[in-house]
C-alpha cells in the first residue's frame, strides 16, 4: 500500500513561472518530509526538508509547505528554470528508521 | 571528494545467476540502504543497515541478501530467487539511521538479466 502518493506523473511549465509539485501521505506518525530531484541515470539528490513542527521552509528559488490536517506537501519552485527539469520525489518517514518514497513528478521546464 | 560510488552503472547477467552490485561511501556514514527503483513505482527499500555486522530486511528483501562487513561497503547479491531482478538499483548512505537525516544516493546500477 502507497503510504506516499504523487498523483501527478508529469508537470510542463513556462520558464520564469512558478512550478508547484503535490504530494500526499496517509501515514498520520510521519512526521519528516524531503523532496529529492533526480536526474536520468542518475541517483536522486536531496533538494530540501521539512520537520512537522513547521509549516513552511525554504531555500532559495524551492518553498516546500506542510498542511498536517490535510496529510499534503507541495513544493514550489520559482521562477522556474530549465535546468530544473527532473524527476521529483517526495518521501516521509516517522519513528522508524525508513523512508517512504512516492512515484515521482517528471516536470518539464519550458525555456 | 566524498560520495557514494555503485559499480557497475550496467549489468547484464542470465536468468539464474547471482550477481553481486558493489556499494562504496567516503563520507564516513554510519548508515547505508539499497533501494530498488521500477518505471511508474517510488523506490523501494529492499536492506538497510545501520552499523558494521548488523542490518534489516525493508519492504521487499526477498531474493536479496546483504554484508556490512565494513563501515565503507555494502555490497547487494540479487540471488536466483528474486523473481523479478531487472531494474534500477541505488545505494545510499547517511549519517546515521534515523528518520530526521537526509540519505545521500549513489549514481545507481541498472541490472538487466535476461
Amino acid at each position: 500500500d502507497q503510504q506516499v502518493k504523487q498523483n501527478s506523473p508529469s508537470l510542463s511549465v513556462q520558464e520564469g513561472r512558478i512550478s508547484i509539485l503535490n504530494c500526499d501521505y496517509t501515514n498520520s506518525m510521519f512526521d519528516y518530509f524531503l523532496w529529492y530531484k533526480k536526474y536520468p541515470a542518475e541517483g536522486p539528490t536531496f533538494l530540501i526538508s521539512i520537520s512537522s513542527i513547521k509549516d513552511k521552509n525554504e531555500d532559495g528559488r524551492f518553498t516546500v509547505f506542510l498542511n498536517k490536517s490535510a496529510k499534503h506537501l507541495s513544493l514550489h519552485i520559482v521562477p522556474s528554470q530549465p535546468g530544473d527539469s527532473a524527476v521529483y520525489f517526495c518521501a516521509a518517514s516517522g519513528t522508524g528508521n525508513q523512508f517512504y518514497f512516492g512515484t515521482g513528478t517528471s516536470l518539464t521546464v519550458i525555456p | 571528494d566524498g560520495g557514494i560510488t555503485q559499480s557497475p552503472k550496467y549489468l547484464f547477467r542470465k536468468e539464474g545467476q547471482n550477481v553481486t552490485l558493489s556499494c562504496e561511501q567516503n563520507l564516513n556514514h554510519d548508515a547505508m540502504y539499497w533501494y530498488r527503483q521500477d518505471p511508474g513505482q517510488g523506490l523501494r527499500l529492499i536492506y538497510y543497515s545501520q552499523i558494521v555486522n548488523d542490518f534489516q530486511k525493508g519492504d521487499i528483501a526477498e531474493g536479496y541478501s546483504v554484508s556490512r562487513e565494513k563501515k565503507e561497503s555494502f555490497p547487494l547479491t540479487v540471488t536466483s530467487a528474486q523473481k523479478n531482478p531487472t531494474a534500477f538499483y541505488l545505494c545510499a548512505s547517511s549519517i546515521v539511521a534515523r528518520s530526521n537525516y537526509e540519505q545521500y544516493f549513489g549514481p545507481g546500477t541498472r541490472l538487466t538479466v535476461t
